[in-house]
């Protein structure tokens, strides 16, 4: 079984910090790993998906490492604002049919004023 | 970005009743599209691949002919939950990934969430 783990399961912190969560999974031979955002009773909005060939990936205040020789992705939020307040899903692909991935339970982030 | 759209939001269906959920890919044509289910506090779980103009391919441990999946257009799939029972009560989510993309990037739809009675 493929399984994706993300640490920790909830963080809580006052806005501006930096901020580091993590992701690991069994199975180096991946494809890619995606990182998602959930906010309460939505769906999933992409953030940043870093392919096997890839080591890191940035989007404005987010960054994504990738190292599939120990199984871990971080993802990195600078400069937290509460609007960073959500559920972040770590996902990796089920093998070579892209789309079919193995999601953590997701770390819930709280950014206070 | 994509956009991907489900209807209902939302649904509340006695049990034993059967409920439709659709899933449109407004911006883009989608050979395929994926379902997703999550229960409360747990991870996503990939229940079917669907395909356009063939069979859905369903994981391990997902009755077929309980989740009925049609994907008769290029952007349009629907989910059909049969003879729902409260167990059957989650959160359902579509997505579907642009044609000619190499890297798997996927967009999801905003989610049904299905209250069975």
């Amino acid at each position: 079984k493929q399984e994706v783990t993300q640490i920790p399961a909830a963080l809580s912190v006052p806005e501006g910090e930096n901020l580091v969560l993590n992701c690991s999974f069994t199975d180096s031979a991946i494809y890619n790993l995606q990182w998602f955002r959930q906010d309460p009773g939505k769906g999933l909005t992409s953030l940043l998906l870093i392919q096997s060939s890839q080591r890191e990936q940035t989007s404005g205040r987010l960054n994504a490492s990738l190292d599939k020789s120990s199984g871990r992705s971080t993802l990195y939020i600078a400069a937290s604002q509460p609007g960073d307040s959500a559920t972040y899903l770590c996902a990796r692909d089920r093998g070579s049919t892209l789309g079919r991935l193995y999601f953590g339970r997701g770390t819930q982030l709280t950014v206070w004023p | 970005g994509a956009v991907v759209s489900q209807h209902p939001s939302w649904v509340i269906c006695k049990s034993g009743t059967s409920v439709k959920i659709e899933c449109r890919s407004l911006d883009f044509q989608a050979t395929t599209m994926f379902w997703y289910r999550q229960f409360p506090k747990q991870s996503l779980m990939l229940m079917a691949t669907s395909n356009e103009g063939s069979k859905a391919t369903y994981e391990q441990g997902v009755e077929k002919d309980k989740f009925l999946i049609n994907h008769a257009s290029l952007t349009l799939s629907t989910l059909t939950v049969t003879s729902a029972h409260p167990e059957d009560s989650s959160f359902y989510i579509c997505s579907a990934s642009r044609p000619g993309s190499n890297t798997g990037e996927l967009f999801f739809g905003e989610g049904s969430r299905l209250t069975v009675l």
